[in-house]
């Protein structure tokens, strides 16, 4: 059993499109974190939810909007894509909010042409 | 804010070698280290990690070490083998507010084990 997934693994859309990218991890963690890894590998925290509420917000656009509608799930709606947006976005999971022991998903990457 | 440096940024070994990365970081207050490995087309895995209390911790041919002191760590394979290649990250975790659990991640290391 996958401990943490994350649909679609590829995703190829339009400039100026919405789209969401949906995470689940089946470990009964409290945590779970988006984050962006970029084309020269740099991976780095865009959120975090504990308990559905949201803990870590880093300087994302507004056009990045996460939300969690239980703790086993975290999804990711982008608003008005743009190049740059084109990365690889990584769901993790940890048991709380102290962010130790992170489980990281397979990844999703977006592709904005 | 909290900064980790890691080098090398490529380290090619022969099977069997030993191969070490090490990475620093900025913030004296950050007390978790943990190291992840990240195969073609994956996600990060976890793979050690290590807390300001201890200065070495050892997992079968996988180790690593933290100079609190001169704030670095460092991670050790051991009888490298050719699947041990793929990119290595370190990661730092700060503490600030409301950024709790926040790990900050090296820009990572490609390992190639050579048969």
């Amino acid at each position: 059993d996958t401990a943490v997934s994350q649909t679609p693994k590829y995703l190829v859309t339009q400039m100026g499109n919405d789209k969401s990218i949906k995470c689940e991890q089946n470990l009964g963690h409290d945590t779970m974190y988006w984050y962006k890894q970029d084309s020269k590998k740099f991976l780095k925290i865009m959120f975090s939810y504990n308990n559905k509420e949201l803990i870590i917000n880093e300087t994302v656009p507004n056009r990045f909007s996460p939300k969690s509608p239980d703790k086993a799930h975290l999804n990711l709606h982008i608003n008005s894509l743009e190049l740059g947006d084109s990365a690889v976005y990584f769901c993790a999971s940890s048991q709380d909010w102290r962010g130790v022991e992170q489980f990281f998903g397979p990844g999703t990457r977006l592709t904005v042409l | 804010g909290e900064n980790v440096e890691q080098h090398p940024s490529t380290l090619s070994v022969q099977e069997g070698d030993s191969a070490v990365i090490k990475c620093t970081y900025s913030d004296s207050a950050s007390n978790y280290f943990p190291w992840y490995k990240q195969e073609l087309g994956k996600g990060p895995q976890l793979i050690i990690d290590i807390r300001s209390n201890v200065g070495e911790k050892k997992d079968q041919r996988i180790a690593v070490t933290l100079n609190k002191t001169a704030k670095h760590f460092s991670l050790h394979i051991t009888e490298t083998q050719p699947e041990d290649s793929a990119v290595y990250f370190c990661a730092a975790q700060t503490r600030y507010g409301g950024s709790q659990g926040n790990l900050i991640f090296g820009k990572g290391t490609k390992l190639s084990v050579k048969p």
